[in-house]
């Protein structure tokens, strides 16, 4: 059974230029979350897709987008980039939506 | 509003000591409460989950952590620390619902463990 995997592992942009993130989940798994995890900080929420529509978001602004294709991978995309959205990116798969979520190895994305 | 505190930032322990990390939440009803570990360049793995029950909760890795309602914490503890428990850990709460769940975490914990 294949764990959650991301890609790229590594990312860098230039401040106002968009960036794709990518994420394919665990087999089975019909939901997918996005966090934020700044150096030194705990993972922050962005938002959670089931079956491919949103299902909550946290506390970041509209240029944070996201989408889920028919078979539960997942795409994070940032507009406009700022300093401030250098971090490593989580995505974590889950069987249903309250469920427990596993965790792939991240992105980590560099705004220079 | 829910939240988490880790007042460690950092802990240095020797190894086979015990290990003790604090964690305590904000959340106006019965809290989920997870811990997670972080080694560098990895995602986040689960070493254990409250949501009910016995407030004393075994993990993997010989982990486990006591839910103290009266005092709003969930610290986790290991008997004796291996070397390679050197990471970074991190403590959530839910909301876990039927139908969403948004994990909100500390800022950690990082431990370092001497030979």
């Amino acid at each position: 059974e294949t764990g959650v995997t991301q890609s790229p592992t590594h990312l860098i942009k230039t401040r106002g230029q968009q960036v794709t993130l990518r994420c394919s989940s665990q087999s089975g798994h019909n939901t997918v979350s996005w966090y934020q995890q700044a150096l030194g900080q705990g993972p922050q929420f962005i938002f959670q897709y089931y079956r491919e529509e949103e299902n909550g978001r946290g506390n970041f602004p509209p240029r944070f987008s996201g989408l889920q294709f028919p078979n539960y991978s997942s795409e994070l995309n940032v507009n406009a980039l700022e300093l401030d959205d250098s971090a490593l990116y989580l995505c974590a798969s889950s069987w249903d939506r309250g469920d427990e979520q596993f965790f792939g190895p991240g992105t980590r994305l560099t705004v220079l | 509003a829910q939240s988490v505190t880790q007042p460690d930032i950092h802990i240095t322990v020797s190894e086979g000591a015990s290990l003790e990390l604090r964690c305590n939440y904000s959340y106006g009803a019965t809290p989920y409460l997870f811990w997670y570990v972080q080694s560098p360049g990895q995602g986040l793995q689960l070493l254990l989950k409250y949501f009910s029950g016995d407030t004393l909760v075994q993990g993997i890795k010989g982990f486990e952590a006591e839910f103290k309602r009266s005092q709003s914490s969930f610290n986790l503890r290991k008997p004796s620390v291996h070397w390679s428990d050197a990471a970074e850990y991190f403590c959530a709460v839910g909301p876990i619902t039927g139908t969403a769940s948004k994990l909100t975490f500390g800022t950690g914990t990082r431990l370092q463990v001497t030979l």
